[in-house]
């Protein structure tokens, strides 16, 4: 079984369009993420999730919203998609507190908008 | 703000040659976390291994340990009988736990290549 899945695993779209990535993880964590992998493979956190709280929103323009229905998953919702948000993001999880803390990542989403 | 600065952007060895990847971090914090993660060409973050600030033995996992210099803020990895698999990209991250929010901080990344 998967531990974190995220979907899809490529999306290639237009300017202008709206998108979104779907995460979810069955390991029982209360912690959730997204992070962005740039061209340079550069990784920056966008947003952190804690038990369905919006802890991180790391500089992010609001055209990116991150939605948790529940402590399992965390989706990543991108709108009026622009050429520079082209990247891989990765969604993540892990058990903070009372945990061994590492992150669990999915296989990352490459997004490219043309 | 931490920061975590990976000297070496590309490093190439020999199979069953040892290597050291280099890693080095700035933070006014005494209890954190450190990590090393492999990203192959298959995009997947994998993590190679794990130590806490507060334990002064070295992290070991397999072909793989770490030698961290707590004073001086020095966390790098150590590759030994190197494997074609081992070829990837190795991510140096640090994260310390607070309730405003963890995250990972990621150095830049070194490419390591193992060749035949």
């Amino acid at each position: 079984d998967t531990a974190v899945s995220q979907t899809p695993k490529y999306l290639v779209t237009q300017m202008g369009n709206d998108k979104s990535i779907k995460c979810e993880q069955n390991l029982g964590h209360d912690t959730m993420y997204w992070y962005k992998q740039d061209s340079k493979k550069f990784l920056k956190i966008m947003f952190s999730y804690n038990n369905k709280e919006l802890i991180i929103n790391e500089t992010v323009p609001n055209r990116f919203s991150p939605k948790s229905p529940d402590k399992a998953h965390l989706n990543l919702h991108i709108n009026s998609l622009e050429l520079g948000d082209s990247a891989v993001y990765f969604c993540a999880s892990s058990q903070l507190w009372g945990g061994n803390t590492e992150a669990f990542f999915g296989q990352g989403t490459r997004l490219t908008v043309v | 703000a931490q920061t975590v600065t990976q000297s070496q952007p590309e490093m190439s060895v020999q199979e069953a040659e040892t290597v050291t990847l280099s890693c080095t971090y700035d933070t006014s914090e005494n209890n954190y976390y450190l990590f090393w993660y492999k990203q192959p060409p298959s995009r997947q973050m994998i993590l190679v291994i794990r130590q806490e600030a507060y334990k002064q033995q070295n992290a070991t996992e397999n072909r793989f340990s770490v030698n961290f210099q707590k004073a001086a803020k020095s966390f790098s990895l150590k590759i030994s009988d190197s494997q074609l698999g081992d070829t990837a990209m190795y991510f140096c991250a640090f994260m310390k736990l607070e309730t405003s929010g963890s995250r990972l901080t990621f150095g830049e990344g070194t490419q390591l290549t193992v060749n035949p």
